[in-house]
């Protein structure tokens, strides 16, 4: 199956800096990634929808401010968290659909970004 | 809109037991319908996916899920589970007519005990 590559795995940092996690189609283009939050022992909660070369579509409730999504390419999607805060602490896992032919509905996942903010 | 429904947060089992989990669906469009698997500190791995055709799927490790449209239900089991099959399990949908949106039920937590 096609194959998504998020990074980093794990961060740390302080309140009040900004975090950058990527994500990376490796073997498809994905036209569309979607980027995911996931509390502790819950499911996954969709933040937005990233499209590339335009804006991205966010879920309601979700500050496109403070989360700034950027897909500049067809294999790249970056999430920015910007002046995190402990309360965004949290797991952040991207994903892709292959919408070439071989798209089947099926959603190919990165590794997951666990981010903990001190 | 979709919704997605697991009834059981957690499932406890004892290994070579047999297991089901439950999921239900609502849909006013077609849709396609999934099980993923999440391990410990991990992005979700498809186990397996009902697009068409026959309504009974099944995975490489012996999962299997029956697509039920009268009941819209999608309700994942498996014969005999093993300690390896510890995991969260999400059930999820995704509309077959465009949108690309897939919404994800609450996971289940299947915990297989020795």
């Amino acid at each position: 199956g096609a194959v998504v590559s998020q990074h980093p795995s794990r961060v740390i940092c302080k309140s009040g800096t900004s975090v950058k996690i990527e994500c990376r189609s490796l073997d498809f283009q994905a036209t569309t990634m979607f980027w995911y939050r996931q509390f502790p022992k819950k499911s996954l909660m969709l933040m937005a929808t990233s499209n590339e070369g335009s804006k991205a579509t966010y879920e309601q409730g979700v500050e496109k401010d403070k989360f700034l999504i950027n897909h500049a390419s067809l294999t790249l999607s970056t999430l920015t968290v910007t002046s995190a805060h402990p309360e965004d602490s949290s797991f952040y896992i991207c994903s892709a659909r292959d919408l070439g032919t071989k798209d089947t509905g099926e959603l190919f996942f990165g590794e997951g970004s666990r981010l903990t903010v001190l | 809109a979709q919704s997605v429904t697991q009834l059981d947060s957690q499932v406890p089992v004892f290994e070579e037991a047999p297991v089901e989990l439950r999921c239900n669906y609502s849909s006013s469009v077609s849709v396609y319908l999934f099980w993923y698997v999440q391990y410990p500190n991990q992005g979700l791995q498809l186990l397996l996916k009902y697009l068409s055709g026959s309504t009974l799927v099944e995975s490489i490790n012996g999962f299997e899920a029956e697509f039920n449209k009268s009941q819209t239900s999608f309700h994942l089991r498996k014969p005999s589970v093993h300690i390896s099959d510890t995991a969260e399990y999400f059930c999820a949908v995704t509309r077959n007519t465009g949108g690309f949106k897939t919404i994800f039920g609450a996971g289940t937590r299947l915990f297989v005990k020795a």
